[in-house]
Parts: structure tokens; C-alpha cells; sequence
């Protein structure tokens, strides 16, 4: 069973730091990979999406990429309280339906 | 980047009654998807609609508890029929597309 796997957290992070929030994969023939922000009682919002291995980076916002090892990451940095909730990681199988993890509760303290 | 509008974006319903979600994408697409997020927890999906075909539905869902319409390659609802408190959730529906985008999703409670 093709499975996405994130550490629930919750992440404290002081304000202005990096947060780095991990995802792996089981699904090596996978190659989209997306990561999204939901606030509570929100729907979830697109944040980056990675197709190549390596580094893609938007504002204060990191996407890796490593397929040999089946894991995909997010950094961000000058951490803002505003960044406070739930990132959700979800890889797009052969099927073209998204897999997602259990997301990771991140919590930037002032 | 696709926007997609969803409707109602909540409603507090009856048990035993039904209620249909509509989702409009402004651009065509071949998929769309239908999730559901109970509290908590992580999207699960409910099934895939193409349009002039019948939807795929995931283990777990049923057409007769989940009807869906595809009518065109931009519009698809979600009906959730006879409705119980377990089936309260938000309702997410998106595009298929190189990117995923979601609607503002519908936040539904049953009482």
C-alpha cells in the first residue's frame, strides 16, 4: 500500500528560526510532491510543489526533493507566528490521485 | 493556478436528510476529486469524477451514500446522502491538473 509518512508534531519553533518538516514516501515511481498549509477550519493551501530532485524555493519557503531516498522536505525560514498550523505533505501516485500524510502540527512561538 | 468554487461553504443539517455539494472549477479538467477531512485527521479521499463516466469511488465509499454528478469538464456535485453525525466533516473537492487546488471546502454538520 503506497503510503506518505509525516511526524504529527507538534514542531515548536521560536519566531524568526528555520522549521524543517519532513515527509517520506513508499512509492518510488511517484513524481509530483506537494506540500500544503491548512489553519484550522481551513482548507488546505497549496504551498509548493516539487517535481526534480533538489531545491526549489519560493520567498521564505524551501521545497527538497531526494527520490533515491524517498523523502521530500520543507524549510522555512524567519519562522513568523503566522506560520502556526498544519502542513500537510501529499505525493501524486501513477493513478493521478494525491496520497497524503497525517500532516505536521507546527507551532512558531513568538 | 485553477480556482475552484465550492457551495455551501457550510451547513448544519438533519440526520437522515441529504445535502449536495457543488464544485466549480474555472478552467476545464479531466479529474476531479472528492475529499473528505473528518476532524483532526488527514484528507481521505471519497472518489474520482470524470466527466461522462461513472465515479470511481474508494474502498469505503459507496455511489448510493455518495452520488456524484460530472456534468461537464468543469462542474461536479457531491451529494451525501441520508445523513448521520459520523458524517460530519469538511468536504474538500479539487481539480486535476498539475497542480492541486481546493475550494474553500464545505464545513457540514449533522445533528
Amino acid at each position: 500500500q503506497k503510503e506518505v509518512e509525516q511526524n504529527s508534531g507538534p514542531l515548536s519553533v521560536p519566531e524568526g528560526a528555520i522549521a524543517s518538516l519532513n515527509c517520506t514516501y513508499s512509492d518510488r515511481g511517484s513524481q509530483s510532491f506537494f506540500w500544503y498549509r491548512q489553519y484550522s477550519g481551513k482548507s488546505p493551501e497549496l504551498i509548493m510543489f516539487i517535481y526534480s530532485n533538489g531545491d526549489k524555493e519560493d520567498g521564505r519557503f524551501t521545497a527538497q526533493l531526494n527520490k533515491a531516498s524517498q523523502y521530500v522536505s520543507l524549510l522555512i525560514r524567519d519562522s513568523q507566528p503566522s506560520d502556526s498550523a498544519t502542513y500537510l505533505c501529499a505525493v501524486r501516485g501513477s493513478n493521478y490521485q494525491l496520497i497524503w500524510g497525517a500532516g505536521t502540527k507546527l507551532i512558531i512561538k513568538p | 493556478s485553477a480556482v475552484i468554487s465550492q457551495k455551501p461553504s457550510r451547513d448544519i443539517c438533519q440526520r437522515g436528510t441529504s445535502l449536495t455539494i457543488q464544485c466549480q472549477v474555472d478552467s476545464q479538467v479531466t479529474m476531479m476529486f472528492w475529499y473528505r477531512q473528518q476532524p483532526g485527521q488527514s484528507l481521505t479521499l471519497i472518489a474520482t469524477a470524470n466527466q461522462g463516466s461513472e465515479a470511481t469511488y474508494e474502498s469505503g465509499f459507496v455511489i448510493d451514500k455518495f452520488p456524484i454528478s460530472r456534468p461537464n469538464l468543469t462542474f461536479s456535485t457531491l451529494t451525501v446522502s441520508n445523513m448521520s453525525p459520523e458524517d460530519s466533516s469538511i468536504y474538500l473537492c479539487t481539480g486535476g491538473g498539475t497542480e492541486a487546488f481546493f475550494g474553500q471546502g464545505t464545513r457540514l454538520t449533522v445533528v
